[in-house]
C-alpha cells in the first residue's frame, strides 16, 4: 500500500521569500507523484508531476519539484513567492501499476504575507 | 479552458435522506472519478468509473454509494441513505485517457452536510 505524509499542515511566509513544501512517499512499487494546489472555491489543478527521467520537474506559476528516490520525498520549492500564491497544496501518488487512484497527503495550508 | 463543473456547490440533508452530488466532467474525456475529502483529513479516493462501469473502488464505497452517468454529460454520486460520517466536501474529476499518469482534473467540489 502507498501513503503519502506532508510534514507541514501550515507554513507562513513573506511575499517575495522562498518556499518548501515537503512531502514524502511510502510505496513498495514504483509511482507516480504529483502536486496539486487548489485555490479557494475552486478545485485542486495539478501544479507539476513525475513520472520518469530529470528528477527536477518544473510546473506552473514558478514552481518545481524534486523527486528523491533514495528519501522517498518530492519537495516543492519556489524561490520568491508572491500573494497569490496562498493556497492548498497537496502531494499525491499513483501506483504506476493500478487504475488512477489517487493518494493524496494531508495538504499543507501556504500562507504569503506582505 | 473546458474545466469540470459540479453542482450544487453546498447541500445540507437530513441523516437517511438520499442525496444525488453532480458533476459534468470535461467533454472529451472518458475516465471518471471521485473522491472526499473530510474536514480535516485527507482527500480519499471513492470511486472510478469508465465505459459505464465502475473500474476501481475503495472501502468507502460500500453499497449506499452508487455511481451513474445518465446521458453523454453528466456523471453521478448518489449516496441512498446518508450518514452523519458522510458529511464531507466531494471532488469529481475526469482524465482523457485514462492512464495513472494521465492528469485528472478536479471540479471545485460540493460540500455536503448530514445532519
Amino acid at each position: 500500500a502507498q501513503s503519502v505524509t506532508q510534514l507541514d499542515s501550515q507554513v507562513p511566509v513573506f511575499e517575495e521569500a522562498p518556499v518548501e513544501l515537503r512531502c514524502n512517499y511510502s510505496s513498495s512499487v514504483s509511482v507516480y507523484l504529483f502536486w496539486y494546489v487548489q485555490y479557494p472555491n475552486q478545485g485542486l489543478q495539478l501544479l507539476l508531476k513525475y513520472l520518469s527521467g530529470s528528477t527536477l520537474v518544473k510546473g506552473i506559476n514558478g514552481f518545481e519539484a524534486e523527486f528523491n528516490k533514495s528519501q522517498t520525498s518530492f519537495h516543492l520549492r519556489k524561490p520568491s513567492v508572491h500573494i497569490s500564491d496562498t493556497a492548498e497544496y497537496f502531494c499525491a501518488v499513483i501506483n504506476s501499476g493500478n487504475t488512477g487512484k489517487l493518494i493524496f497527503g494531508q495538504g499543507t495550508t501556504l500562507q504569503v504575507k506582505p | 479552458e473546458p474545466e469540470v463543473t459540479q453542482t450544487p456547490s453546498h447541500q445540507v440533508t437530513q441523516m437517511g435522506q438520499e442525496v444525488i452530488l453532480r458533476c459534468v466532467p470535461i467533454s472529451n474525456h472518458l475516465y471518471f472519478y471521485w473522491y472526499r475529502q473530510i474536514l480535516g483529513q485527507k482527500v480519499e479516493f471513492l470511486v472510478s468509473f469508465y465505459n459505464n462501469e465502475i473500474s476501481e473502488k475503495s472501502e468507502i464505497f460500500d453499497d449506499q454509494f452508487s455511481v451513474e452517468r445518465p446521458d453523454g454529460s453528466n456523471f453521478t454520486l448518489k449516496i441512498r441513505s446518508t450518514k452523519l460520517e458522510d458529511s464531507a466536501m466531494y471532488f469529481c474529476a475526469s482524465s482523457d485517457q485514462g492512464a495513472v499518469q494521465e492528469t485528472q482534473y478536479f471540479g471545485p467540489g460540493t460540500r455536503l452536510l448530514v445532519l
